[in-house]
């Protein structure tokens, strides 16, 4: 049983535009959520940590959280090449250990 | 403040041999963590701690492991190196459970790139 799921990828834009990475999740009792970045050859940096159902927004990332349809999004605005890496969805299910997707590798184009 | 350190970077192990691979947190964390990530397959647990003395399997915990004697050390074990566990392997820490609205995601050690021929 695969609990958290993302598309590999690589999902590629253009430098500026919008990129959207999702995952979902088949456990209900998930309560909270994180978002990942993890450059080649490093260790995945927390970027995003979202509970509520919603929108939340940090600079140019925005997460989103929709509980009933069990999916967790995380928007990138005006893309840098910067931006390129894979990044990993993450969840809380009803203990503390967290569980991470597999990644979506994203590549922004100059 | 250093956070996670993780020693060594990187590592070639001959079949059957042992070492271990050291982590170290300053954040006075209480959980402690050791993953392992292949290419594809995103990150595994091997084994975590939730305070000084208690450690507990993970999903991967064939091969491994681990001891918790100070909140700040947690070093992974590996007793008879084999193919299968060529990896890089992540060490993280977090504050205990405070509840769904505590921002308690995982902080990263720079991790192991380990090789077994």
């Amino acid at each position: 049983q695969k609990e958290v799921e993302q598309n590999s990828g690589p999902l590629s834009v253009p430098e500026g535009a919008i990129a959207s990475l999702n995952c979902t999740y088949s456990d209900r009792g998930s309560q909270s959520f994180f978002w990942y970045r993890q450059y080649s050859g490093k260790s995945p940096e927390l970027i995003m940590f979202i509970y509520s159902n919603g929108d939340k927004e940090d600079g140019r990332f925005t997460a989103q959280l929709n509980k009933a349809s069990q999916y967790v999004s995380l928007l990138i605005r005006d893309s840098q090449p910067s931006d390129s890496a894979t990044y990993l969805c993450a969840l809380r299910p009803s203990n503390y250990k967290l569980t991470f997707g597999k990644g979506t590798l994203l590549t922004v184009n100059p | 403040n250093a956070g996670v350190t993780q020693t060594p970077k990187f590592r070639i192990l001959k079949i059957g041999q042992s070492m271990t691979l050291q982590c170290t947190q300053d954040m006075n964390h209480n959980y402690m963590y050791w993953y392992r990530q292949d290419p594809g397959m995103g990150l595994k647990l091997i084994y975590y701690s939730v305070g000084a003395g208690i450690t507990d399997k993970g999903e991967v915990p064939n091969g491994y492991n681990v001891s918790r004697s100070t909140t700040e050390d947690f070093p992974l074990r590996l007793e008879l190196a084999a193919p299968s566990q060529t990896s890089v392997y992540f060490c993280a820490s977090s504050f205990r459970d405070r509840g769904r609205s505590a921002n308690y995601g995982y902080t990263f050690g720079s991790g192991t790139r380990l090789t077994v021929v």
